[in-house]
């Protein structure tokens, strides 16, 4: 039973384009959200979060929106780098010791 | 300076040893946590561990156990290895529950 999402698993993008990674989410009591980025033999590393009473968090190049009533989060990276190439993971939590349920992840590849 | 450190990096062993994987976080958060990532790139939590408190996922086989001997360290013990828990495990550790920090990942295979 997958909680969390993210239906695509690869992503292509130009170099200074606008990318949008998706994920959608079925368990209600998840009061946050964060995305994580991981690069190969690395541990993923904290990008951004937005906790379910907001819509939107941003910061520099990364933006998430959250839309509660359609259980769908979505981060872009405006304008796409190079070193942005990397695999995305969504992940929501419920505020509590249980720790994070990830999505299965999404690779984004910044083309040059 | 490594905030979530884990060691070793790589572990090659036989089916039936027993094994240790360590970490240690200098960031004086109050959680600390074991995720497993499969071959199908699944990250899942294993275990949490707060305050003496340890939160157990109810599918990790109990041939899995943690051990803190302090705030700062949450070691993986795993006993009789099986090929199936050939995998990355990663340590991380949060404050309030919130973002997580991760170490780098161990990678265990089983022989």
């Amino acid at each position: 039973d997958q909680q969390v999402k993210q239906n695509s698993p690869s992503l292509s993008v130009q170099e200074g384009r606008i990318s949008i990674l998706n994920c959608d989410y079925t368990n209600s009591m998840f009061d946050y959200f964060l995305w994580y980025k991981k690069y190969p033999a690395e541990g993923p590393t904290f990008l951004i979060s937005i906790s379910s009473i907001k819509d939107k968090n941003e910061d520099g190049r990364f933006t998430v929106f959250l839309n509660k009533s359609a259980k769908h989060l979505s981060l872009h990276i405006v304008p796409s780098q190079p070193g942005d190439s990397a695999v995305y993971f969504c992940a929501g939590s419920g505020g509590g010791a249980d720790g994070l349920t990830f999505g299965k992840g999404t690779h984004l590849i910044i083309q040059p | 300076d490594t905030a979530v450190s884990q060691t070793p990096k790589y572990l090659v062993t036989q089916m039936g040893n027993d094994k240790s994987i360590k970490c240690e976080q200098n960031l004086g958060h109050d959680t600390m946590y074991w995720y497993k990532q499969d071959s199908k790139k699944f990250l899942k939590i294993m275990f949490s561990y707060n305050n003496k408190e340890l939160i157990i996922n109810e599918t990790v086989p109990n041939r899995f156990s943690p051990k803190s001997p302090d705030k700062a360290h949450l070691n993986l013990h795993i006993n009789s290895l099986e090929l199936g828990d050939s995998a990355v495990y990663f340590c991380a550790s949060s404050q309030d529950h919130l973002e997580a920090f991760f170490g780098q990942g161990t990678r265990l295979t089983v022989v």
